[in-house]
């Protein structure tokens, strides 16, 4: 059974759309984050989020939102999408904050 | 920034050889992580070790850790095709609740 799954796995939309990316972990972990790829590999945090606290990284555009309807996900909500958007996504969990984290396959997300 | 940089961005090697990759950082640390990514897949962790420890192993890996050189160095011994992949390290400063990647070295086993 897949631990992180993410969906849709490829997002293809264009500029000034809203859309949203869903992550689901089955493995008890209490800590979820999104991750954004870019084109030179650069794996970079946007959030990071338990049932306690979200901690945003401060350069991540407010029209970025995450959502938890509950411990074992953590969807991505973007709003007015822009070119430089386009990426790969990374949804992760991890039991506490610093522990190993499980990655999911990845969203690849391109703006036209 | 706490950002680990790994050395070299990309590297070559035969089957069957070594495959050495480092990693700096710049303040103290509370663990450091290595990550293996291939092509279009998500990372898939390696090795954790913390800041009080100094070498761990897992089957062919090897990963020190030198926190008065602020550097780590990842060993992968008689390297196959399938280790192809990027790898990179993470780290997280002292009070940080996150993880900071490198921009990761890509390794390329010749069959």
């Amino acid at each position: 059974d897949t631990a992180v799954s993410q969906t849709p796995k490829y997002l293809v939309t264009q500029m000034g759309n809203d859309k949203s990316i869903k992550c689901e972990q089955n493995l008890g972990h209490d800590t979820m984050y999104w991750y954004k790829q870019d084109s030179k590999k650069f794996l970079k945090i946007m959030f990071s989020y338990n049932n306690k606290e979200l901690i945003i990284n401060e350069t991540v555009p407010n029209r970025f939102s995450p959502k938890s309807p509950d411990k074992a996900h953590l969807n991505l909500h973007i709003n007015s999408l822009e070119l430089g958007d386009s990426a790969v996504y990374f949804c992760a969990s991890s039991q506490a904050h610093l522990d190993t984290q499980y990655f999911g396959p990845g969203t690849r997300l391109t703006v036209l | 920034s706490q950002q680990g940089e790994e050395d070299p961005q990309a590297l070559s090697i035969q089957e069957g050889e070594n495959a050495t990759m480092n990693c700096s950082y710049k303040t103290s640390i509370n663990n450091l992580q290595w990550y293996r990514q291939n092509s279009g897949r998500g990372l898939v962790h390696l090795i954790l070790i913390r800041s009080n420890e100094r070498e761990k192993h897992s089957g062919r890996l090897r990963v020190t850790l030198d926190t008065s050189k602020k550097s780590s160095s990842l060993l992968i011994t008689a390297s196959r095709a399938a280790d192809t992949a990027s790898y990179f390290c993470a780290s997280s400063g002292a009070g940080s609740y996150q993880l900071t990647f490198g921009k990761g070295t890509k390794l390329s086993v010749i069959p």
